[in-house]
């Protein structure tokens, strides 16, 4: 597609509840990100995939969450047993090697 | 954690006035970038600035980099309402440059 898809939009979920966000790149970038941006911030870097490797899970707050990308397209973050300090807009980005990130609209979750 | 930190926090101007708002960094960067932000959406990159740069232009948009004063400034001219929106800085730094750091961005407001 034109840009990156990201899915849902919104979500909803209740504490201790799994939840899964879906990230469509742009067809053909390599790179893949995925941030996390609380209210009123800037995003924080979680992970980052080249194809399907992931090169950099640094960012992760605790091993609840987990990202995979497994055929060098569709990415998904995947978050266990909730809490409320997961309530953020998670957003997915691609790029190519050329530089400047091509951000998806985001996923915003609130727990509660 | 976030490495930029945008001044001002917010900035309310009249339509066809020019905005400026400025970056500190902490690090050496290999490069800085800017992005906009409307509510509830994702991010768009709007320019790149290498740290061999002293300064580029698009369309409206001037950057300029200081790497001896760790910042940057971003001046908006002649401003319209569409470019109402949160405005980040972004670094790269190092080996990992494809890890963005941002800041807690700058609020601009348009008022027709």
């Amino acid at each position: 597609g034109a840009g990156v898809s990201q899915s849902p939009r919104y979500k909803v979920a209740k504490r201790g509840q799994d939840v899964a966000l879906r990230c469509d790149p742009i067809s053909g970038h390599v790179s893949l990100f995925w941030y996390q941006q609380a209210l009123g911030q800037g995003p924080e870097f979680l992970t980052y995939f080249q194809n399907e490797a992931q090169l950099d899970k640094s960012g992760l707050p605790s091993d609840r969450f987990f990202a995979e990308r497994p055929e060098g397209s569709v990415s998904t973050l995947k978050i266990q047993r909730t809490q409320q300090e997961d309530s953020a807009v998670y957003l997915c980005a691609s790029s190519t090697p050329l530089g400047g990130y091509t951000f998806g609209s985001g996923t915003r979750l609130t727990v509660v | 954690s976030q490495q930029g930190e945008e001044d001002p926090q917010a900035l309310s101007i009249q339509e066809g006035e020019n905005a400026t708002m400025n970056c500190s960094y902490k690090t050496s960067i290999n490069n800085l970038q800017w992005y906009r932000q409307n509510s509830g959406r994702g991010l768009v990159h709007l320019i790149l600035i290498r740290s061999n740069e002293r300064e580029k232009h698009s369309g409206r948009l001037r950057v300029t980099l200081d790497t001896s004063k760790k910042s940057s400034s971003l001046l908006i001219t002649a401003s319209r309402a569409a470019d109402t929106a949160s405005y980040f800085c972004a670094t790269a730094h190092g080996s990992n440059d494809y890890k963005l750091s941002f800041g807690a961005g700058t609020t601009v407001t348009v008022r027709a």
